[in-house]
């Protein structure tokens, strides 16, 4: 496709069950962002990806919270026993090589942890 | 860290007028500096952004301005549109290995017909 794809576009979680969060990056984009949305939020940074190195894992709020690209295109974010704060919407970005080039949104995934 | 900060939180202008978003950082290191419009159920879409060596850009109705002094960037739109209606997202990043981009609170733009 031509733009950044999110799966699944909604999740209901119980708390305490674990969820995996799916983005695939534009093809060919070297950087790979996660961020998570609050509602009536700005996005707010969890983790970053050049290739499949993690570079910058400081924004992750929890150990509950991870997040691989194994083969440097799709990312998975994975959140460990789900608790009613994880509830927000968790967007994924991806962008070319050269710094401060555009960074290309997905529609996001809403979590609800009920 | 970078700290940004987004006002008005809403703007409710008539069709036609201008509308203007004001945003502050406060990290002198950052020089990028986008803006996202962001309509429900969707992602952020970048709609403009400026680098700190320019200090304003233009495009079409959209024009964003830079103060690296006074450490303050702004969005102006100009002859709003209905289809204008959406939040707005000021953010700021570095250029370093991380480049990851801090956003502002939000700005819920209301164009009345």
């Amino acid at each position: 496709g031509a733009g950044v794809s999110q799966s699944p576009r909604y999740k209901v979680a119980k708390r305490g069950q674990d969820v995996a969060l799916r983005c695939d990056p534009i093809s060919g984009h070297v950087s790979l962002f996660w961020y998570q949305q609050a509602l009536g939020q700005g996005p707010e940074f969890l983790t970053y990806f050049q290739n499949e190195a993690q570079l910058d894992k400081s924004g992750l709020p929890s150990d509950r919270f991870f997040a691989e690209r194994p083969e440097g295109s799709v990312s998975t974010l994975k959140i460990q026993r789900t608790q009613q704060e994880d509830s927000a919407v968790y967007l994924c970005a991806s962008s070319g090589r050269d710094r401060n080039t555009e960074a290309f949104f997905g529609q996001g995934t809403r979590l609800t942890v009920v | 860290g970078e700290n940004v900060e987004q006002h008005p939180s809403t703007l409710s202008v008539q069709e036609g007028d201008s509308a203007v978003i004001k945003c502050t950082y406060s990290d002198s290191a950052s020089n990028y500096f986008p803006w996202y419009k962001q309509e429900l159920g969707k992602g952020p879409q970048l709609i403009i952004d400026i680098r700190s060596n320019v200090g304003e850009k233009k495009d079409q109705r959209i024009a964003v301005t830079l103060n690296k002094t006074a450490k303050h960037f702004s969005l102006h739109i100009t002859e709003t549109q209905p289809e204008d209606s959406a939040v707005y997202f000021c953010a700021a990043s570095k250029n370093t290995g991380r480049r990851a981009l801090t956003f502002g609170s939000g700005t819920r733009l209301q164009v009345q017909p």
